[in-house]
């Protein structure tokens, strides 16, 4: 079985540009995690999707962050526009149940860099 | 305050000796999990615990759900543990312990 595949796997754009990145969780997970980790710091939650609908995005800065999780599959997380500081690891995980009660699994990440 | 505290940072230890890593969490939780990341690497689920105690090869993870406290126990240490270990209840991850063990 497959298991959370992203991509891209490295990502290099000039300030102020957009970007997207993709995630394919497990079949049949429900849930669905964006994280953001910097250099030396622990993942960081950005949004966390119970099929289609985005029950904690809290942590999304919404003004340059968007997500979307169409069918309650495959989901997209966009930067426009990209700053200095986005640059970081972007992981996508996904779990059968909600709040990781059943285990996560991770992809790879995407590094992203802005130049 | 974060919800999720891990100590220490950082951690060099000498191969063979006995490591701990502890986590304590200010969130409701369902489980708790403990994480791997390798240089580089991608993330490595260890353990999902709710209570108790689990152990896996040369690992142990307990958990205290009254005081809110987790520890991950590594035995008889080896250079390929070294590796940052994150602490993680619910969707809330803790920064993460960087350890290194010398051979």
């Amino acid at each position: 079985e497959a298991g959370v595949v992203q991509s891209p796997r490295y990502k290099i754009i000039e300030k102020k540009q957009p970007v997207a990145f993709w995630c394919n969780p497990i079949s049949g997970h429900n849930t669905l995690y964006w994280y953001r980790q910097n250099l030396g710091q622990g993942p960081e939650l950005l949004i966390r999707y119970e099929n289609e609908e985005a029950v904690d995005d809290s942590q999304l800065p919404k003004d340059r962050f968007s997500a979307e999780r169409l069918k309650g599959v495959d989901s997209t997380l966009k930067i426009q526009p990209a700053e200095l500081g986005d640059s970081a690891v972007y992981l996508c995980a996904s779990s059968p149940r909600r709040t990781g009660a059943y285990g996560y699994t991770f992809g790879s990440g995407t590094r992203l860099t802005v130049v | 305050k974060n919800e999720v505290e891990q100590s220490p940072q950082n951690l060099t230890a000498q191969e063979g000796e006995f490591i701990t890593i502890n986590c304590s969490y200010s969130v409701g939780i369902s489980a708790l999990h403990w994480l791997q990341q390798h240089p580089g690497g991608g993330i490595v689920s260890l353990f999902m615990l709710s209570s108790g105690k689990k152990k896996h090869g040369r690992l142990i993870a307990t958990i205290n759900i009254q005081e809110k406290h987790s520890s991950l126990h590594i035995t008889a240490s080896h250079p390929r543990d070294s590796a940052v270990y994150i602490c993680a209840v619910g969707a809330r991850f803790g920064a993460g312990t960087r350890l290194t063990v010398k051979p």
